[in-house]
């Protein structure tokens, strides 16, 4: 039962493009959500976080936007640098109703953003 | 550098073996979390601790078991190792208990052999 998915295993952009990289949910009790970023032999770093009472939070050239009705969120990274090149993870917690900080992730999306 | 520290880096052991991984976590946070990733899969949360106290758990084998201490480090005890339990073990930390930031330490590579 994967709670969190993020279908596209891979990404390839030109520098300087968009990167938009997509997330769903299936558990309505999630309402707060995270994207990380992992490079090879590292651990995720944290990039971007919102609550389900935003449907946008923006930092820097990192937007996430919530899409509640659609159970969906994305990342959008513009300008997009070769140092972007990761794996991007989407994770999902259900704060409100668990009072924990349990994260569910989703599978991650590999993106590869070419000079 | 997140400041969530971990060792052993790597670990090559048996099956049937007991191993212990340490994490610390940064410093004035609260809870500690351990995860698994293994081969091409996302990462799966195993177990939470907020001071000292176990404050949620998840698809964690009965054959591994956590603790966090009075100076809220944390181990990771894996025993009757198999296979199958060849993976990546991170560790993260956060300032609450509740829905926080976790910031994640490098990881430990378990392979059972």
């Amino acid at each position: 039962d994967q709670q969190v998915k993020q279908n596209s295993p891979s990404l390839s952009v030109q520098e300087g493009r968009i990167s938009i990289l997509n997330c769903d949910y299936t558990n309505s009790m999630f309402d707060y959500f995270l994207w990380y970023k992992k490079y090879p032999a590292e651990g995720p770093t944290f990039l971007i976080s919102i609550s389900s009472i935003k449907d946008k939070n923006e930092d820097g050239r990192f937007t996430v936007f919530l899409n509640k009705s659609a159970k969906h969120l994305s990342l959008h990274i513009v300008p997009s640098q070769p140092g972007d090149s990761a794996v991007y993870f989407c994770a999902a917690s259900a704060h409100r109703s668990s009072n924990t900080g349990k994260l569910i992730f989703g599978q991650g999306t590999t993106l590869q953003v070419k000079p | 550098d997140s400041g969530v520290t971990q060792t052993p880096k790597h670990l090559i052991t048996a099956t049937g073996q007991r191993v212990t991984l340490r994490c610390s976590p940064r410093s004035g946070d609260l809870s500690v979390y351990w995860y698994q990733q293994s081969l091409d899969q996302g990462l799966q949360f195993l177990i939470q601790y907020y001071n000292g106290e176990e404050r949620a758990k998840g698809n964690i084998l009965e054959r591994f078991s956590a603790q966090q201490f009075p100076d809220l480090h944390s181990e990771l005890n894996l025993s009757s190792l198999e296979l199958g339990d060849s993976a990546l073990y991170f560790c993260a930390s956060s300032v609450g208990g509740g829905t926080y930031e976790q910031f994640f330490g490098p990881g430990t590579r378990l392979t059972v052999l």
